[in-house]
């Protein structure tokens, strides 16, 4: 089986910075990836991560450290349209479907 | 990017009756994949939908609840059958990107609420 372990609710101020943490148990693994989720809307891609480090694009980062089974998801730069959930998921090894993990929702402040 | 419409985009049905929901995609893809999402939960996903074979149906869903056909390559069904209040819920399709399961491209969402 698997599991992945966020924070329920995060809060932040405008201008910011945060970070979404996610922990997994997976038997094989492949990548990590984070997808946003405004209210009402549908999941969008956000980014992946299949080795240990960094990916940055623009004001997201995520990063991975297999060793650690645990990886993040970096905003910055804060914006009220960051308002939204944040998912981690995970492609176990043999599988070929995505497992999400239990969801962050993020809050922008002024 | 794949593009996903579904049908209906909400629906408010009888306990006892059944809704089938339609996802189409602008391109051909190999696999589609249904989710259901409660409001506020995660997404969890309920079969995924190869063309030309049975879907494949994960713990705790099964084919004689949630009927799925695959007709061609761009295109799906996912029934609710014999409905109940507990089926109240968002009903998702995604296609991945390329062939790259990690990324996937989500429809935009049946909700559907059981009386």
């Amino acid at each position: 089986g698997q599991s992945l372990e966020q924070p329920s609710e995060v809060t932040a101020v405008e201008g910011a910075i945060v970070q979404i943490n996610c922990t997994y148990q997976t038997s094989g693994f492949y990548g990590l990836s984070w997808y946003q989720q405004h209210d009402g809307g549908a999941p969008t891609f956000l980014s992946y991560n299949g080795l240990d480090g960094l990916e940055e694009t623009g004001r997201f980062s995520s990063f991975l450290s297999r060793s650690d089974s645990y990886g993040y998801l970096l905003l910055q730069e804060l914006q009220m349209k960051d308002s939204a959930s944040y998912f981690c998921a995970v492609r176990e090894g043999g599988a070929n479907n995505l497992f999400f993990g239990t969801g962050t929702r993020l809050t922008v402040i002024p | 990017s794949a593009v996903i419409s579904q049908k209906p985009s909400r629906d408010i049905c009888q306990r006892g009756t059944s809704l089938t929901i339609q996802c189409q995609v602008d391109s051909q893809v190999t696999m589609m994949f249904w989710y259901r999402q409660q409001p506020g939960q995660s997404l969890t996903l309920i079969a995924t939908a190869n063309q030309g074979s049975e879907a494949t149906y994960e713990s705790g869903f099964v084919i004689d609840k949630f009927p799925i056909s695959r007709p061609n390559l761009t295109f799906s069904t996912l029934t609710v059958s014999n409905m109940s209040p507990e089926d109240s819920s968002i009903y998702l399709c995604s296609v991945d990107h390329e062939g790259y399961l990690e990324t996937q491209y989500f429809g935009p969402g049946t909700r559907l609420l059981v009386l």
